[in-house]
């Protein structure tokens, strides 16, 4: 079957460093995308890997290990607007339009 | 502004209406998407169009039937809906090469009452 598994929900303090992780198993592989998602409005894109390792955007990297069908956002110098579900998705193969998602994990950002 | 509209933001509907769901996507893509978001569940693809043909269709019961009269334009046309259907209904667009995110719209809240 495909699944993808992400937590429900974390706390964060402003100001602190967050991961949240996600893990995959899906038939195919053909990248994974980070969305975010305030409620009542549209899941934003955020990041996108499709090779191992770490890409940076600002304050905000993902990682990739396709090996481990594993990923994580990290979120730095973390805001009080940062409070937002995080959804993981994964396209499943190339030529197919199948972006499968996670449940999302929603953070909740502290003062 | 994501660039995918969508109309009506809220609708209230009783189980015997017909209405009608419609999505614009001014990003040039080639793909289009219904999704279902029941809470606490992951978002539900519902189906895909590319090219203004069905691609995929994913066991969606048939009171709900989608229509792509072009690459910009998508319907989602209801029916004697269930109160289970209630749920933020999202349509999404892409392109088919390249570099593949989906832009989302943001969302009918469909209660079906």
């Amino acid at each position: 079957g495909q699944n993808i598994d992400q937590p429900t929900e974390m706390t964060a303090t402003e100001g602190a460093i967050v991961q949240i992780n996600c893990t995959y198993q899906t038939s195919g592989f053909n990248g994974l995308f980070w969305y975010q998602q305030h409620a009542g409005e549209a899941p934003t894109f955020l990041s996108y890997n499709v090779l191992d390792g770490l890409e940076e955007k600002g304050r905000f990297s993902s990682f990739l290990s396709r090996s481990k069908g594993y990923s994580y956002l990290l979120l730095k110098e973390l805001q009080m607007k940062d409070s937002a579900s995080y959804l993981c998705a994964v396209r499943a193969a190339s030529g197919t339009y199948k972006y499968i998602f996670g449940t999302g994990t929603r953070l909740k950002v502290l003062a | 502004e994501t660039g995918v509209t969508q109309t009506p933001r809220h609708l209230v509907m009783g189980m015997t209406n017909k209405k009608s769901l419609k999505c614009e996507q001014h990003l040039g893509h080639n793909a289009m998407y219904w999704y279902k978001q029941s809470a606490k569940k992951p978002l539900e693809l519902m189906f895909v169009y590319s090219l203004e043909e069905r691609v995929e269709n994913n066991s969606v019961p048939s009171r709900f039937s989608p229509e792509c009269p072009n690459s910009s334009h998508l319907f989602l046309h209801l029916h004697t809906l269930q109160p289970e259907d209630s749920a933020l209904y999202l349509c999404a667009s892409s392109q088919r090469q390249g570099r593949t995110e989906a832009f989302f719209g943001q969302g009918t809240r469909l209660t079906v009452v």
